[in-house]
């Protein structure tokens, strides 16, 4: 699987965009990029996937570079409630199914 | 549609004691998937499982631990003889057949081992 890199942390005005940056500069041709959020002490919820096209759903959009090498999840309107660790995960949809996460992004959304 | 549900919340054991952590799926659910996550540290992958079959144990310590997912009931997260560490919050995860990464998670079951 490809490996991610995420910035440690991200502070983000309530009310304001956030902007997740992950590099993923080793993805090949049939890998996904898949984001997750962890709230505190819950269970990882899953919040969008693309392969090589923008997406977009009811929680946010998921913006992928044309040569596939980085992508930012984008929060359009961050609440309180959006505090969460984000987690960017590249991997193949069909060929295995363990998730793999890394250390993912500490984002705090402040009022 | 309710969603994973894991029971009991919040489990206390003392050492050398057996631990059972249930996850029941999603309705239409055939996937299930276990995770840990010990305290301060990442989610690490356990186990995946489909009915009556466990497709991959990669991630499970060798020693104690098992895992099982019967034709009928909730899937099965064993611990024998449990440690101090082995306290630490138990996800299970469920997707439906073809959809290999759309795991939708349960609320866990936070271990403490006394």
């Amino acid at each position: 699987d490809a490996k991610t890199t995420q910035p440690t942390s991200m502070d983000c005005a309530e009310g304001r965009a956030a902007n997740l940056p992950c590099n993923h500069s080793t993805i090949s041709g049939n890998e996904y990029v898949y984001w997750y959020r962890q709230i505190h002490s819950q269970g990882p919820q899953y919040i969008i996937h693309g392969l090589k096209n923008n997406e977009t759903n009811e929680m946010a959009s998921l913006i992928i570079t044309e040569d596939r090498k980085s992508s930012t999840l984008i929060l359009p309107h961050a609440t309180l409630r959006d505090t969460a660790v984000y987690y960017c995960i590249v991997r193949v949809r069909w060929g295995g199914n363990k998730l793999v996460f890394g250390a993912g992004t500490i984002l705090r959304v402040k009022s | 549609n309710a969603g994973v549900m894991q029971n009991p919340r919040h489990l206390v054991r003392r050492r050398g004691q057996e631990a059972r952590l249930r996850c029941s799926p999603m309705k239409g659910h055939s996937h299930v998937y276990w995770y840990r996550q010990l305290p301060e540290e990442g989610l690490k992958f356990m186990v995946y499982l489909q009915k009556e079959n466990i497709i991959d144990e990669s991630g499970m310590p060798k020693e104690r631990f098992s895992a099982e997912f019967p034709k009928e009931g909730p899937s099965i997260l064993r611990i024998q003889q449990v440690v101090r560490g082995d306290s630490a919050a138990y996800f299970c995860a469920s997707s439906p057949p073809g959809t290999a990464y759309e795991q939708y998670f349960g609320p866990g079951t936070r271990l403490t081992v006394t």
